[in-house]
């Protein structure tokens, strides 16, 4: 059981490049989301997933794309990169069950120059 | 949910208890305290929750007071190990998964 794992752990991209953030999850869980955390602040929710095929936005989603297509995966797609998403960016998932955890996965260092 | 407010830093010598306050007075009857840690750059770690009893697993206890309106998280005998940010979060249960992350409470273990 890896739990949330996610790829690549470190990233360096020219403005304008595009790129995937690839995240995977071994525990059945329907709920999956992707953070980005800014250096001394905390995370903030770019994207959601309640179960396959559905996804929805959070507070920061400008920028990025998501899709669902399997439980297991969630990838985050990053179209025109910025400065602006130089962050570290972190994938979590959890169970849809009352009071369910959430399971974080050891982030991607995006550098965009 | 619920907006939370945590002291930015606190220092605690290994081996005694550390005591983290949340305030969350604008809590709702449905929602519960969550609390997460961050360890140096790792992704947030699940610690404890509760809805208004007091809670204790392997890692920590929780204590809510009676009004709800603001709780302590305790690591009963603090190491080195447990040098992280901690954030406390509340949210209602089955439903809406999101977590809303505030600065949290940086906390460090002094040997």
């Amino acid at each position: 059981n890896a739990g949330v794992t996610q790829t690549p752990k470190f990233q360096v991209l020219k403005t304008g490049q595009s790129m995937t953030l690839q995240c995977a999850q071994d525990m059945n869980h329907e709920y999956m989301s992707w953070y980005r955390q800014d250096p001394g602040m905390g995370l903030r929710l770019i994207h959601y997933s309640v179960g396959a095929g559905i996804t929805d936005q959070g507070e920061v989603p400008n920028g990025y794309n998501v899709s669902r297509s399997t439980t297991e995966d969630f990838p985050l797609r990053l179209l025109s990169a910025a400065p602006s998403q130089t962050s570290v960016y972190f994938c979590a998932s959890g169970a849809r069950t009352s009071t369910d955890t959430q399971y974080f996965g050891p982030g991607t260092r995006l550098t965009v120059l | 949910d619920a907006k939370t407010t945590q002291p930015p830093s606190m220092d605690c010598a290994e081996g005694r208890a550390a005591n983290l306050p949340c305030n969350h007075s604008t809590i709702s009857g449905n929602e519960y305290v969550y609390w997460y840690r961050q360890i140096h750059s790792q992704g947030p770690q699940y610690i404890i929750h509760g809805l208004k009893n007091n809670e204790t697993n392997e890692m920590a206890s929780l204590i809510i007071t009676e009004d709800r309106k603001s709780s302590t998280l305790i690591l009963p005998h603090a190491t080195l190990r447990d040098t992280a940010v901690y954030y406390c979060i509340v949210r209602v249960d089955f439903g809406n998964e999101k977590l809303t992350f505030g600065t949290g409470t940086r906390l460090t273990i002094i040997p």
